[in-house]
Formats: structure tokens, sequence, C-alpha cells
């Protein structure tokens, strides 16, 4: 079973569309996390969720909205994109600060 | 403003000898400095973690020290092999789970 799995892997879209990163964790963790690694190889933290609480908010554009519907699930849905999105964005879980666990990434390619 | 730096050139290193990279912190007191592993279009993968009360922590061939005075952190990879080649990132948390990473530092190990 995978721990933290996100969907989809590849996303290929053009600019302006609106689109949806699904992600989901099995391990019973309390914060999730999603983070933007951009061309310099640099995991920025985008947003972190505690018990479905949004915790960190880091300096991001608001077309960029994290939803939460209960503590295993954190999509991020991005509004109006921008040639700058391209990216890869990794979701996390973890509990209390400890060992974070990543999924796969999703690889965001605007056009 | 919270700075981790980590070197940002790649360590290329013979196999059999021993990699060390270094993370250093400005603005920050973590509860918590964490190793992660990450190889291309992979998402990170955790090593070691070790605590601000503790000075070293081993794991087979990973050694971690942690250094809170002079707010460093030294990473060991004794008796590197070619399948240690991968990007290697520092990370500080804190118990309300909020992480920061590092650039990453890249290991080639060369046979």
């Amino acid at each position: 079973d995978t721990a933290v799995s996100q969907t989809p892997k590849y996303l290929v879209t053009q600019m302006g569309n609106d689109k949806s990163i699904k992600c989901e964790q099995n391990l019973g963790h309390d914060t999730m996390y999603w983070y933007k690694q951009d061309s310099k190889k640099f995991l920025k933290i985008m947003f972190s969720y505690n018990n479905k609480e949004l915790i960190i908010n880091e300096t991001v554009p608001n077309r960029f909205s994290p939803k939460s519907p209960d503590k295993a699930h954190l999509n991020l849905h991005i509004n109006s994109l921008e040639l700058g999105d391209s990216a890869v964005y990794f979701c996390a879980s973890s509990q209390q600060g400890n060992e974070a666990f990543f999924g796969q990434g999703t690889r965001l390619t605007v056009v | 403003s919270q700075k981790i730096e980590q070197n940002s050139e790649a360590l290329n290193i013979q196999e059999g000898k021993t990699a060390t990279l270094t993370c250093n912190y400005t603005n920050y007191s973590p509860a918590y400095l964490q190793w992660y592993r990450q190889d291309p279009g992979r998402g990170p993968v955790f090593l070691l973690l070790i605590r601000e009360n503790e000075k070293e922590k081993r794991k087979e061939r990973l050694k971690v020290t942690f250094d809170t005075t002079l707010k460093q952190s030294l990473f060991h990879i004794t008796a590197s092999q070619p399948a240690d080649s991968a990007t290697y990132l520092c990370a500080l948390s804190d118990s309300w789970g909020k992480f920061q990473f590092g650039a990453g530092t890249q290991v080639v190990v060369t046979p």
C-alpha cells in the first residue's frame, strides 16, 4: 500500500486553465503539506494542514487553494494557471514534525 | 529570516570513501533536524532524524551530528557506494509540524 499517493503524476495544461491535484495518506498522520519544487530543485513549503485546519500558508498566490475534506486528504486547486506555475508539486504527511512521507510528485507543465 | 544552507556544489567521491555533507542554519530553533534522500523524478525519502538534545545518531552506514551551538549538522555516508548517488536534503522541523528544507547537495559516487 502506498503511504502517500497523489494524482495525477503528470499534468500538461494551457495557461488560464483551472486544475486540481489530489493527495491521500493512509498513515494516520495529523499533518499534511504541499510543497513546490522548481527547476532549481528547491523544495518550498506552500501549505500545511493539521487535522483539517490550515496552519501554514506561505506567500503563495491566492490562485492556489488547498482543500482538506478530512485529515487523510489534502487537495490542491489552482486557478488561472500561469507559465511560472510549472514545477513539481509534492504532497507529504507527518506526525508532529517527525519524519515526513512524500508522495511521488505531480509534474505540472503549463503551456 | 530563517535560512538553511547546504553546499550547492556536487560532491564527487570515490567508492569506499566517506562522504560528508554540511547543513548550517540561522534564525531557527528546531526541535528536530532531519536528512532526506531524493532521487531524480521521485519524492524525498526520510533517512535520519536527530533531536535538539541529541549530539549524534547512526543508522547502518549513515551518521548525523547536530551542534545547536554552531547551528550545524554534519551527515556522513561511510563506505560509500555508487547506489548512494543522489541529492541529500537537510530539513528542520518543530513540534508543530512546520518543515523547512535546504536546497540539497548532490552526491556522486564513482566506482
